[in-house]
């Protein structure tokens, strides 16, 4: 049973470009969760998905990202415009039923923003 | 919304050391976790607990709800376990939200 799979590892993009990350969830695992690490900053939580929902979006930024997890397929994490301040490690976690489970980390994606 | 403190920020033991790691939170919870980040970045789910205690091999995990304290601890430590260990609860305490994380605990044990 592959565990959750991020993609690309790493990204580099120019400022103004688009940033598509990628989370295909542990086989089975409904719940996707995605959280930004800054450079010598903590984890911080930006959404909180179901197969076709958005349940919390809080932590995203409203302007720029957008967040989905189609009935097929992985979730995306798409940045518009991208800007310097976007170069963070963007994390995915999978839970099976629901958010007081386990959680199940992908390797994260590093986006680098020139 | 929950706030999450950790202690000690930092810490450097000697190999065979017993390690403890606390965490506190504002805001009453349904479970909370603990996490392992490694020097290449890639996070582990140790334990995901809502009372008492479990262990898991040299680490053991500790929550008093009452308190909204937790601790997680090292036995016989090894210089493996350097990593940052990462406390985590609830947004708001039970809801169908995500998570708040404490800062990390940057924790090195030399040989």
């Amino acid at each position: 049973n592959a565990g959750v799979m991020q993609n690309p590892r790493h990204l580099v993009r120019r400022r103004g470009q688009e940033a598509r990350l990628r989370c295909s969830p542990m086989k089975g695992h409904s719940h996707v969760y995605w959280y930004r690490q800054l450079p010598e900053e903590g984890l911080k939580f930006m959404v909180y998905l179901q197969k076709e929902n958005i349940i919390d979006e809080s932590g995203m930024p409203k302007e720029r990202f957008s967040a989905e997890f189609p009935k097929e397929g992985p979730s995306i994490l798409r940045i518009q415009q991208v800007v310097r301040g976007d170069s963070a490690a963007y994390f995915c976690a999978s839970s099976p039923q629901s958010f007081n489970e386990k959680l199940f980390f992908g390797s994260g994606t590093q986006l680098s923003v020139l | 919304k929950n706030e999450v403190e950790q202690s000690p920020q930092n810490l450097t033991a000697q190999e065979g050391e017993f390690i403890t790691i606390n965490c506190s939170y504002s805001v009453g919870i349904s479970a909370l976790h603990w996490l392992q980040q490694h020097p290449g970045g890639g996070i582990v789910s140790l334990f995901m607990l809502s009372s008492g205690k479990k262990k898991h091999g040299r680490l053991i995990a500790t929550i008093n709800i009452q308190e909204k304290h937790s601790s997680l601890h090292i036995t016989a430590s090894h210089p493996r376990d350097s990593a940052v260990y990462i406390c985590a609860v609830p947004n708001s305490g039970g809801g169908a939200d995500g998570l708040t994380f404490g800062k990390g605990t940057h924790l090195i044990i030399q040989p």
